[in-house]
């Protein structure tokens, strides 16, 4: 089936820093989500990504639909202790497809 | 605006047992979709709901079955339980199937 790969697969970083993670597909997704998920709850909808090229923010989040349309770009700014979490991007596998494939995401963990 | 919710919060079964599961939709949604994650993982999509049918349907066998109400809300029913089904069980919501979903807290199921 259809794979999304995330890398890093982990990273630690000092409060304020700047973080950087991406994804790809060997196939070209239409749209590109990214969620954030705390331990024991549900993925929240961080940004959603329609158009290739397209930058987005929400707050200090900026994430980026790449031009080849099989890549998808998150950064944090100014990271802080809430930062702390799972990031996973997630898109429809294929055009008239309504489910979304995730990745294995990328576990953030911001030392104060 | 209530979001998505589900229940109950956490199930402890055995091998053999069915259970069922229950999710409500984030206001002026009609879409359910269910996922399960398994530990380390991203989602896995299981199926979709709309307008009370199953619409669309991941790999997962036939022991996985669910159910759309009028009022939206969705059941997933899981016959026969084995170890491996042990997991976190998200339900997402959205509008007309639209791929923006909205994922519930989930429910933990733990099979002995």
């Amino acid at each position: 089936g259809q794979q999304l790969n995330q890398s890093p697969q982990s990273m630690f970083i000092q409060e304020g820093e700047d973080v950087s993670m991406n994804c790809t597909s060997s196939s070209i997704f239409n749209t590109w989500l990214w969620y954030k998920q705390d331990p024991g709850e549900g993925p929240v909808l961080l940004i959603a990504l329609y158009k290739a090229g397209e930058l987005t923010s929400n707050g200090r989040l900026t994430a980026q639909f790449g031009i080849t349309r099989k890549d998808s770009f998150l950064n944090i700014s100014a990271s802080i202790p809430s930062d702390v979490g799972i990031y996973f991007c997630a898109g429809p596998p294929g055009a008239g497809s309504y489910q979304l494939t995730f990745g294995k995401g990328t576990k953030l963990s911001v030392i104060p | 605006d209530a979001g998505v919710t589900q229940s109950p919060t956490h199930l402890i079964k055995t091998r053999g047992q069915q259970v069922t599961l229950r999710c409500s939709p984030k206001s002026g949604h009609d879409t359910v979709s269910w996922y399960q994650q398994a530990l380390g993982q991203g989602p896995q999509f299981i199926f979709q709901y709309y307008e009370e049918e199953e619409r669309q349907r991941g790999n997962f066998p036939d022991r996985f079955s669910g159910h759309q109400f009028p009022n939206y809300s969705s059941e997933l029913n899981v016959n026969a339980l084995l170890l491996g089904d042990s997991a976190l069980y998200l339900c997402a919501s959205s509008q007309k199937r639209l791929v923006l979903q909205y994922f519930g807290p989930g429910t933990r199921l733990t099979v002995l």
